[in-house]
């Protein structure tokens, strides 16, 4: 069965530094891989997503993720945080070939210091 | 072009009553999927509709039914609430030929049920 690991339940970074969220994944079979956000009081958002090719993706709001099929993590970075990029961020995963279904991490919560 | 919406956006029950959910995809989509957020959790999938079909289901006990309406709507319904149900209740819209994962999952603001 799949499973989503996010490895930090709440990152702190000063503004304009860089972050890294990490998160690991487990799955005997291909899988699409996910960056959802999560803001105050509203729904999810799509960061980005792995679906096949390139291993560096990149999305919206200067994120980007590295696919290591090795080390079956799926990283999300940002070179610059700003205030605006305080939120809670949700790794998820979906099996190649059952695609209807999305399996959550529990979430990493960004606070970013003044 | 307008988003996903989600009726009510709060919701207080008693323990043992029914509630239902309401979903308006956006427009153009014709894949619903509905997922339940416990408080300080990544959201758990309940099912998924494609044209008015169920699509695929999580591990929730059948008092957790949907419904698929012609114009793509959809409908969560939970009989016999328990104090566990308590929750945001996400619904995801999308498009393309059923493939819920492959096609951008667009989400609503959530439903938070209450149960007492």
């Amino acid at each position: 069965a799949q499973s989503v690991t996010q490895l930090d339940s709440q990152v702190p970074v000063f503004e304009e530094a860089p972050v890294e969220l990490r998160c690991n994944y487990s799955s005997s079979v291909s899988v699409y891989l996910f960056w959802y956000v999560q803001y105050p009081n509203q729904g999810l958002q799509l960061l980005l997503k792995y679906l096949s090719g390139s291993t560096l993706v990149k999305g919206i709001n200067g994120f980007e993720a590295e696919f290591n099929k090795s080390q079956t993590s799926f990283h999300l970075r940002k070179p610059s945080v700003h205030i605006s990029d305080t939120a809670e961020y949700f790794c998820a995963v979906s099996e190649g070939n059952r695609d209807d279904k999305i399996i959550f991490g529990k979430g990493t919560r960004l606070h970013i210091l003044p | 072009e307008t988003g996903v919406t989600q009726s009510p956006t709060h919701l207080i029950k008693t323990r043992g009553q029914q509630v239902t959910l309401r979903c308006s995809s956006q427009s153009g989509h014709n894949t619903v999927s509905w997922y339940q957020q416990a408080l300080g959790q990544g959201p758990q999938f309940i099912f998924q509709y494609y044209r008015e079909e169920e699509n695929g289901r999580g591990n929730f006990p059948p008092r957790f039914s949907g419904l698929q309406f012609p114009n793509y709507s959809s409908e969560l319904n939970v009989n016999a609430l328990e104090l566990d149900d308590s929750a945001l209740y996400l619904c995801a819209s999308s498009s393309g030929g059923g493939g819920g994962a492959r096609d951008t999952q667009y989400f609503g603001p959530g439903t938070r049920l209450t149960v007492l």
